[in-house]
């Protein structure tokens, strides 16, 4: 079965600084896509950037970007610059090919310090 | 473009009593889904519609929760009697081309069962 593990439940960064969160997945597909979501305090979830698995090259989306390793399973989130408006739970987020759902990890709680 | 709206935002409510979750998806998005959140855990998939049609309800934890979407256009999410460990927060999602392109989430619903 597919799983998708943030072992961050919490993280911190200082303002204008770079942060990184993990998230592994397990999968026997070879053919998904991954998702970073955003969850801010007002609690509605926004696609931050997407990850198609036969791409090699690293998704980027401003001061966002992606780390795909296909072999070791892992798609982590680099945030840039980081921004007070970056606080919010982040959300990794799997999905095959074959597959009827998107499976989702837990989330990690990220807090920009001023 | 109005983007998914839910509703309530919040409702607390007795074990045993009923309480019906409403989703209203974006215009023209076939593809519509339910997720829940128990706190500190993942996000878990509970149903999928295509139109009026269910096209996935695995994720549906008992027979105690009902989900229609008539017409194809908004969609309600029954819980009776609820239960204790049906808290949490239920998110709503909707997509036009498939999950494959991400969703566009609701800000949820926030139930406590007490």
């Amino acid at each position: 079965a597919q799983t998708v593990t943030q072992s961050q439940p919490e993280m911190s960064v200082q303002e204008a600084e770079t942060v990184t969160l993990s998230c592994t997945y397990d999968t026997s597909e070879s053919d998904y896509y991954l998702f970073w979501y955003k969850q801010p305090p007002s609690r509605q979830m926004i696609l931050v950037i997407r990850q198609e698995a036969y791409k090699q090259q690293n998704a980027t989306e401003n001061r966002f970007s992606v780390n795909f390793q296909k072999a070791a399973k892992s798609f982590s989130l680099k945030i840039s610059d980081s921004q007070l408006g970056d606080a919010a739970m982040y959300f990794c987020a799997y999905t095959s090919i074959s597959g009827n759902d998107m499976r989702f990890g837990a989330g990690t709680r990220l807090t920009v310090k001023p | 473009e109005a983007g998914v709206t839910q509703f309530p935002s919040h409702s607390v409510i007795e074990k045993g009593q009923t309480v019906t979750l409403r989703c209203d998806p974006i215009s023209g998005h076939d593809n519509l889904y339910w997720y829940r959140r128990v706190m500190g855990k993942e996000i878990k998939f509970l149903l999928h519609f295509v139109k009026e049609s269910k096209q996935d309800e695995s994720g549906m934890p008992n027979n105690r929760f009902l989900a229609e979407r008539t017409g194809g256009t908004y969609s309600t999410l029954k819980v009776q009697p609820a239960e204790l460990e049906d808290s949490g927060v239920y998110f709503c999602a909707s997509s036009q081309g498939g999950r494959r392109y991400g969703y566009t989430f609701g800000s949820g619903t926030r139930l406590t069962v007490v």
